[in-house]
């Protein structure tokens, strides 16, 4: 399956926000709303924080936000906490191959 | 306690074959559509195969389509992986995911993860 593409890291200090781009086609993040960001720490399992485009699971802080414009999702992270410091993944179904792709990820540093 | 519980990892010798488990607890199993994501060691996220609540359906990334199954035991709150024909491009961290009734492609609760290791 084509990954997703996403930028290989982004970096912002604390306070400020930051914004995490994922590109795709029209079979994926374009033609559907089931576009999802997860986050991961380091040698845990990743963390739901965004489904639907731009829907917060409960518990989320709402420092987290998504958007799509075409073919592209963005998750916005306001604010920015050192906590924050984790790898971010989106998601899509795409109909080219009928399954989930995933974003390479990308790789925040606070 | 909600959680996930997965089991089965090993070392396997190219083309061998091993049995990953799940169990889930806390929730309500056979409500749910159940997945499997692989990470490979310092790469990203791969979804691998789902599996509806009651067992009906299947489906399968194209990387692991006709090596993999997919099979889950509602009446003891399991879902298994069974995988063939290993390759070393198998090698990865295998969770397990419940994915969520707010949407499609929600995973919402994961298992900590089995390490499988395919090397000769």
């Amino acid at each position: 399956q084509s990954a997703l593409t996403q930028p290989a890291s982004v970096s912002g200090s604390p306070g400020q926000s930051i914004t995490i781009s994922c590109t795709g086609t029209s079979s994926d993040v374009g033609g559907y709303d089931h576009v999802l960001w997860y986050q991961q720490h380091p040698g845990k399992a990743p963390k739901l924080i965004i489904f639907e485009v731009d829907n917060r699971p409960s518990g989320i802080s709402t420092r987290f936000s998504g958007s799509k414009s075409g073919n592209t999702a963005s998750l916005t992270i306001s604010g920015l906490q050192a906590e924050d410091e984790a790898s971010y993944y989106c998601c899509s179904y795409s109909d080219r191959v009928s399954a989930w792709v995933f974003g390479r990820g990308t790789d925040l540093t606070v | 306690e909600v959680q996930l519980v997965e089991s089965g990892g090993d070392l396997v010798q190219p083309g061998g074959s091993l049995r990953l488990s799940c169990v889930a607890s806390g929730f309500t199993f056979r409500s749910h559509w159940m997945t499997w994501v692989r990470q490979a060691p310092g790469k990203g996220l791969e979804w691998v195969a789902n599996l509806r609540s009651d067992g009906g359906e299947e489906n399968f990334a194209d990387s692991v389509r006709g090596r993999f199954t997919i099979s889950r035991d509602n009446s003891k709150n399991s879902l298994y992986l069974q995988m063939y024909s290993l390759r070393v491009e198998d090698t990865a961290v295998y969770y397990c995911a419940r994915e969520a009734f707010f949407g499609r492609g929600a995973f919402d609760l994961w298992g900590q993860g089995t390490m499988v290791i395919v090397s000769s």
